[in-house]
């Protein structure tokens, strides 16, 4: 049973470039959300997917917007990156939105230089 | 606004030995969840043990278990028999119920395990 993927792994980009990280979540859920995690900090949480809408966001800037697709995958974009978009992005998925229990994937560490 | 505080950046404890998390939050909601989660350096988050805040029984995951006092809003876990393999950095968190999942992460406990 594959858990939570994510790709890329690792990123580096520039300041001004967009970035897409995308994610599919474990068997069975249909429930994404997306975590940013800088460095020493726990996770923030940016939104929530569920029936490819947005249904909860969390203090981001618009800059950051997101996909679900019909198989439940979703994609992560970031717009105009700032060297703080430096971070540890984590993907978790649930059964269903009503599901506390969440289950992370690996993260995508992206460098903005 | 709903927070987490883990006072506790770092924590050591000898190999079989007993060591005790401390997390406190803040929330005016009478229902919600509480987690544990382990991040070790390969940044896999993995869920560590649960707690729903209408159950008064403390949940026990094998050597995991955490001891919630719901009225003083303090959700502490602890670790017996510690292993080499607890080394890592240990986050408590918050999921508000029934809203999706805002989670709130506190900002971690670095759990060091000496032999």
């Amino acid at each position: 049973d594959a858990g939570v993927t994510q790709s890329p792994t690792h990123l580096i980009k520039t300041r001004g470039q967009q970035v897409t990280l995308r994610c599919s979540p474990k068997s069975g859920h249909d429930t994404v959300s997306w975590y940013q995690q800088a460095l020493g900090q726990g996770p923030q949480f940016i939104f929530q997917y569920y029936e490819e809408e947005e249904r909860q966001r969390g203090n981001f800037p618009d800059r950051f917007s997101g996909h679900q697709f019909p198989n439940y995958s979703s994609e992560l974009n970031v717009n105009a990156l700032l060297l703080g978009d430096s971070a540890l992005y984590l993907c978790a998925s649930s059964e269903d939105w009503k599901q506390e229990t969440q289950y992370f994937g690996p993260g995508t560490r992206l460098l903005v230089l | 606004a709903q927070t987490v505080t883990q006072s506790q950046p770092e924590m050591s404890v000898q190999e079989a030995e007993t060591v005790t998390l401390s997390c406190t939050y803040d929330t005016s909601e009478s229902d919600y969840y509480l987690f544990w989660y382990k991040q070790p350096p390969s940044r896999q988050m993995i869920l560590v043990i649960r707690q729903e805040a209408y159950k008064q029984q403390n949940a026990t995951e094998n050597r995991f278990s955490v001891n919630f006092q719901k009225a003083a809003k303090s959700f502490s876990l602890k670790i017996s028999d510690s292993q080499l393999g607890d080394a890592a950095m240990y986050f408590c968190a918050y999921t508000p119920p029934l809203i999706g999942f805002k989670t709130i992460f506190g900002a971690g406990t670095r759990l060091f395990v000496k032999a």
